[in-house]
């Protein structure tokens, strides 16, 4: 069953840099055809996408965070990674990973395998 | 830029069939796909493609498209039910959109 994971401080300072990894296990990140993906959600808000990589380095990024994100992938380690700089309140979230699926012909998307994830309180 | 619209709460009597909206430009290209998400834990995917359920989901959740409006449809609605639900989909640059979300109340 694959299984994944955030890790990361839980507490970053306004203007510093938000990093978090999330480790799969039962599966591996090399896997054809998926690719590893950062969602977020605002206390008592709705899911926000921030960007999704493949493994072999393809990256997707929201527009609107674009500026701030860095997503990287380490396959030796079967993990993926999450920066955020800059940050500010606003970026207090539940920061969640996934693996994104999509159709044959893509005329679909789906984030199928999530983690638990994990609360990040932007505070001086 | 993409954009999904949910009415942000419905309500449904138990037993009773509620139907559960996400409107938007792309849902024309692509299809949209639906997450059920209760207080503390993870989003589930519930709904993806045309209409297929990953495993364990149960059939009275079922889901249609028609224009720019996809329809999340829950025949005879539980009490487990009760949940936020979030369509998603993709644009044609590739870029993933989510809708606000829906709190759906079943009384």
């Amino acid at each position: 069953q694959l299984q994944l994971q955030e890790s990361g401080p839980g507490l970053v300072k306004p203007s510093e840099t938000l990093s978090l990894t999330c480790t799969v296990s039962g599966g591996s990140i090399s896997s054809s055809n998926y690719y590893w993906g950062w969602i977020r959600q605002p206390p008592g808000k709705g899911l926000e996408w921030i960007g999704s990589i493949y493994y072999s380095g393809t990256i997707y990024y929201n527009p609107s965070l674009k500026s701030r994100v860095t997503i990287s992938v380490d396959t030796s380690k079967n993990q993926f990674s999450l920066k955020l700089s800059s940050v500010t309140a606003a970026d207090t979230a539940v920061y969640f990973c996934a693996r994104q699926g999509g159709g044959d012909y893509g005329d679909y998307i789906y984030f199928d395998y999530w983690g638990q994830g994990t609360l990040v309180t932007v505070s001086s | 830029s993409s954009e999904l619209t949910q009415d942000p709460a419905v309500s449904v009597a138990l037993g009773q069939t509620v139907r559960i909206t996400c409107q938007g430009d792309s849902l024309r290209s692509y299809y949209a796909t639906w997450y059920q998400q209760k207080p503390g834990q993870a989003p589930v995917l519930v709904i993806y493609g045309k209409n297929n359920r990953p495993s364990g989901i149960p059939d009275r959740l079922s889901g249609s498209s028609s224009g720019n409006t996809a329809s999340l449809t829950i025949t005879g609605a539980q009490a487990e039910d009760e949940a936020d639900y979030y369509c998603n989909s993709r644009d044609s640059s590739g870029n993933v959109v989510f809708g606000g979300g829906t709190k759906l109340t079943v009384v």
